[in-house]
């Protein structure tokens, strides 16, 4: 199956600051996908990163908050912006291709202070 | 969109018995269910999945039912050993959209 880098791995980072986590997949992939999970929580869909066209966003998160980017078919990046301490989380990205299962990257531990 | 129900949310079973998660899921357009081990600190990791045209799955010891008439699905583990303690996730995929629906997880405890 293909290898999802997702860096960077863990952040510390200040309230009302912004942080752009990349994933980058080891191989062409048609649809990428940006997860929050909670402490001990299940996954949560956060949007649908879509190659040259704007990301999908589940109900509940927004472009504003959550901008996505997929410039090409190998790479996606999603920016938290604005952070407060409800946004401390583990933030995941998960990528589907023709010719392998649905994989997700190692996930980026977020905290904000 | 899709509602995807997990039980139990904690199992703990002795080592060598067989472990049971049940998923229901509410679109019955979804066709696609696969499930996720993750361990403590690391990504969600797929074990087995199911389409919606197949009955029953089997993978060494690990084994997923489907049942879409009334829309369950469920993993058997069978002869459990202590790494298979994690938390276990189900997952529901509707027609024609590739993202997922995760049930809530179940933390299973194989005890020695």
């Amino acid at each position: 199956s293909a290898v999802i880098s997702q860096k960077p791995s863990r952040d510390i980072c200040q309230r009302g600051t912004s942080l752009t986590i990349q994933c980058q997949v080891d191989s062409q992939v048609t649809m990428m996908f940006w997860y929050r999970q909670q402490p001990g929580q299940s996954l949560t869909l956060i949007a649908t990163a879509n190659q040259g066209s704007e990301a999908t966003y589940e109900s509940g998160f927004v472009i504003d908050k959550f901008p996505i980017s997929r410039p090409n078919l190998t790479f996606s990046t999603l920016t938290v912006s604005n952070m407060s301490p409800e946004d401390s989380s583990i933030y995941l990205c998960s990528a589907e291709g023709p010719n392998y299962g649905y994989t997700f990257g190692s996930g980026t531990r977020l905290t904000v202070v | 969109g899709e509602n995807v129900e997990q039980h139990p949310s904690t199992l703990s079973v002795q080592e060598g018995d067989s472990a049971v998660i049940k998923c229901t899921y509410s679109d019955s357009a979804s066709n696609y269910f696969p499930w996720y081990k993750q361990e403590l600190g690391k990504r969600p990791q797929l074990i087995i999945d199911i389409r919606s045209n197949v009955g029953e799955k089997k993978d060494q010891r690990i084994a997923v039912t489907l049942n879409k008439t009334a829309k369950h699905f469920s993993l058997h583990i069978t002869e459990t050993q202590p790494e298979d303690s994690a938390v276990y996730f189900c997952a529901a995929n509707p027609y024609n959209f590739n993202k997922f629906y995760f049930g809530s997880g179940t933390k299973l405890n194989v005890k020695p």
